[in-house]
């Protein structure tokens, strides 16, 4: 079984502090994706990465692929009260069909 | 447009009812996804179609019965739930099952079971 586990699973900060959400798996993924969800809404795609290393950066959030591609980290800078949600990484196989979701990490932005 | 819409938002139902979950996509994506997902929990897939075709059922209980009438629909047909079945249900859509992994969220349906 792929497990994908995230830490931390919860964090609450002030706003405009910065933080790190991990995901982490003994398997190798082709691809490793990032959602925000909010409360009663469905995941959005923040960004998808395929390349060991890569990084992609969107406004304040930085997403970075382990070189190994086992793992990910999302990098938040100045947090804002909006960046508050569920992040999920879900991690992908060529040849397969499913996605395999991480735990969670459950953000709150303190104003 | 990234576009999955869901109907209803919320539903009510009771154990001897049947009613319908719809998800549309225009994106020609080719494949489409029905998601369970609990409170404070990530989403379960529960069905794959690929192609209009049923690809993967992962051991739901057949009271919850997938239909693709076309490429851009996908319905979720419900048939004497139980109260444990109350959950978000989420339909997602991606260009194809296995080349890409983006898949793209519908908002969710919010069933109650009552």
């Amino acid at each position: 079984t792929q497990l994908l586990e995230q830490s931390p699973q919860f964090l609450s900060i002030q706003e405009g502090e910065n933080l790190t959400v991990y995901c982490n798996s003994s398997s190798v993924f082709s691809s490793l994706q990032w959602y925000r969800q909010e409360p009663g809404e469905g995941p959005v795609l923040l960004v998808t990465v395929v390349t060991g290393g890569e990084v992609k950066k969107l406004k304040r959030l930085t997403f970075q692929f382990g070189d190994a591609r086992k793992d990910s980290s999302l990098h938040i800078t100045a947090a804002q009260t909006g960046d508050t949600g569920l992040y999920l990484c879900a991690g992908g196989y060529f040849g397969n069909e499913k996605l395999t979701f991480g735990t969670g990490t459950r953000l709150t932005i303190i104003p | 447009d990234t576009e999955v819409t869901q109907t209803p938002k919320h539903l009510v139902m009771g154990m001897t009812n049947k009613k319908s979950l719809k998800c549309e996509q225009h994106m020609g994506h080719r494949a489409m996804y029905w998601y369970k997902q609990k409170a404070k929990k990530p989403p379960e897939l529960m069905f794959v179609y690929s192609y209009e075709k049923l690809s993967i059922n992962e051991s739901v209980p057949s009271r919850f019965s997938p239909e693709c009438p076309n490429s851009s629909l996908l319905n979720l047909n419900l048939h004497a739930l139980q109260p444990e079945d109350s959950a978000l249900y989420l339909c997602a859509s991606s260009q194809d099952s296995v080349g890409s992994y983006e898949q793209y969220f519908g908002p969710g349906t919010r069933l109650t079971v009552t």
